[in-house]
């Protein structure tokens, strides 16, 4: 089935530690993205890669580094983790000029 | 840069009440924009999009928002809420490079029996 895949679902971390959270799309879209959802601030965008081989920074990228390992996998590293960072996180994958749309189930991230 | 505001944190409606959710956007040309929906624990769905043409979009699940470039809105109408719909709201404008997708802050809606 078409659709983006997030793994893992949930994580606990402690403070010091790094993680990489994998997302995988097969619509062979071009667009992928990494958002974080925190209460009563919607989602903002951490990064995002306009096509496979680039990634260009967003709203708050402090903390994250990506890689777009080809055009299915977009990945997210913490690689010291804070409890500011705390949230769920998102991956999506969108298709030229947002014909399509796929929002990965989300990871949700504590950080104690 | 872009934005959308959002500026009701909190709706509640009686079910079989009409609803409108109201989203202003900033963009500098003809934006892209969207509305979704959220349950509770889930990701995103698509309700509905506006990229040029007709004003008025219909959406799914009998959603349906209307543009207004001179109001700088998007605002998200329904006839008659079923109690189904209560969830969070988020509207979403796109930039013309289709690269970069900016969401508001939510609305969370909550449909009283």
């Amino acid at each position: 089935n078409a659709g983006v895949t997030q793994t893992p679902k949930f994580q606990v971390l402690k403070t010091g530690q790094s993680m990489t959270l994998q997302c995988a799309q097969d619509m062979n879209h071009n667009s992928m993205y990494w958002y974080r959802q925190d209460p009563g601030m919607g989602l903002r965008l951490i990064y995002y890669s306009a096509s496979e081989g680039t990634t260009d920074k967003g709203e708050v990228p402090n903390g994250y580094n990506v890689s777009r390992l080809n055009k299915r996998e977009f990945s997210l590293r913490l690689e010291s983790a804070a409890p500011s960072q705390t949230s769920v996180y998102f991956c999506a994958s969108i298709g030229y000029s947002y014909n399509e749309q796929f929002f990965g189930p989300g990871t949700r991230l504590t950080v104690l | 840069a872009q934005s959308v505001t959002q500026p009701d944190i909190h709706i509640t409606v009686s079910e079989g009440a009409s609803l409108e959710l109201r989203c202003n956007y900033s963009y500098g040309a003809t934006p892209y924009l969207f509305w979704y929906v959220q349950s509770p624990g889930q990701g995103l769905q698509l309700l509905l999009k506006y990229f040029s043409g007709d004003t008025l979009v219909q959406g799914i699940k009998g959603f349906e928002a209307e543009f207004k470039r001179s109001q700088s809105s998007f605002n998200l109408r329904k006839p008659s809420v079923h109690w189904s719909d209560a969830a969070e709201y988020f509207c979403a404008v796109g930039d013309g490079g289709g690269n970069k997708l900016t969401f508001g802050t939510g609305t969370q809606l909550k449909v009283e029996l």
